[in-house]
């Protein structure tokens, strides 16, 4: 069983264009999560996703961010425009289809804007 | 809102000794508490939980304890080894029953052989 799938695991992009990133959820598992790490901090919560519907985005930046879990294919962390600010680990976590149950993490993306 | 907060930013210990690390959060409603470990260029990997209705849990080589009085919360390694090192992560679940959780800022644990 493979644990949660992030790729890429490196990106890098201009000030303005597009970052899309990716995340498999592990198997039977139908709840993801995004949360973004700056460097020497915590993880901070962004959104929490089932199969096609967005549950939480109380951590999502007004602008430019989107996410999704379609029925088919992994979730997707969109964002448009990307600033230096941007810079970032992005987690992925998943867990499955119940409350109260442990979420488990992907190895991360890491977005570097220049 | 809620807040984490760890005591110490770095522990430096000897390969064998014992280390703690410690956390305080603010939200006396939380019901869930979690440690994770995170390794340079990696995410973060579960280690330990314990509920609000226990105050001490114990796994292998690690104890977490729980003071829901003053809002504590630490994690003890029995027989430090050179492998713990790394960051370590208190985390908070907010009430709900899904894993969106508040992040301490971590405590760097460094093992001297």
């Amino acid at each position: 069983n493979a644990g949660v799938m992030q790729n890429p695991r490196h990106l890098v992009r201009r000030r303005g264009q597009e970052a899309r990133l990716r995340c498999s959820p592990m198997k039977g598992h139908s709840h993801v999560y995004w949360y973004r790490q700056l460097p020497e901090e915590g993880l901070k919560f962004m959104v929490y996703l089932q199969k096609e519907n967005i549950i939480d985005e109380s951590g999502m930046p007004k602008e430019r961010f989107s996410a999704e879990f379609p029925k088919e294919g992994p979730s997707i962390l969109r964002i448009q425009q990307v600033v230096r600010g941007d810079s970032a680990a992005y987690f992925c976590a998943s867990s499955p289809p119940k409350e109260n149950t442990e979420a488990f993490f992907g190895q991360g993306t890491r977005l570097t804007v220049v | 809102g809620e807040s984490v907060g760890l005591h110490l930013p770095t522990l430096s210990v000897q390969e064998g000794d014992n280390s703690i690390i410690n956390c305080a959060y603010s939200n006396s409603a939380s019901d869930y508490f979690i440690w994770y470990k995170q390794e340079s260029g990696k995410g973060p990997q579960f280690i330990i939980d314990i509920r609000s209705n226990m105050d001490k849990r114990q796994g292998q080589r690690v104890t977490v304890l729980l003071n829901k009085t003053v809002k504590h919360l630490s994690l003890q390694i029995a027989a430090t080894q050179p492998g713990d090192s790394a960051v370590y992560f208190c985390a908070v679940r907010v009430s709900g029953g899904y894993n969106k959780l508040i992040f301490g800022a971590g405590t760097r644990l460094a093992v001297h052989p």
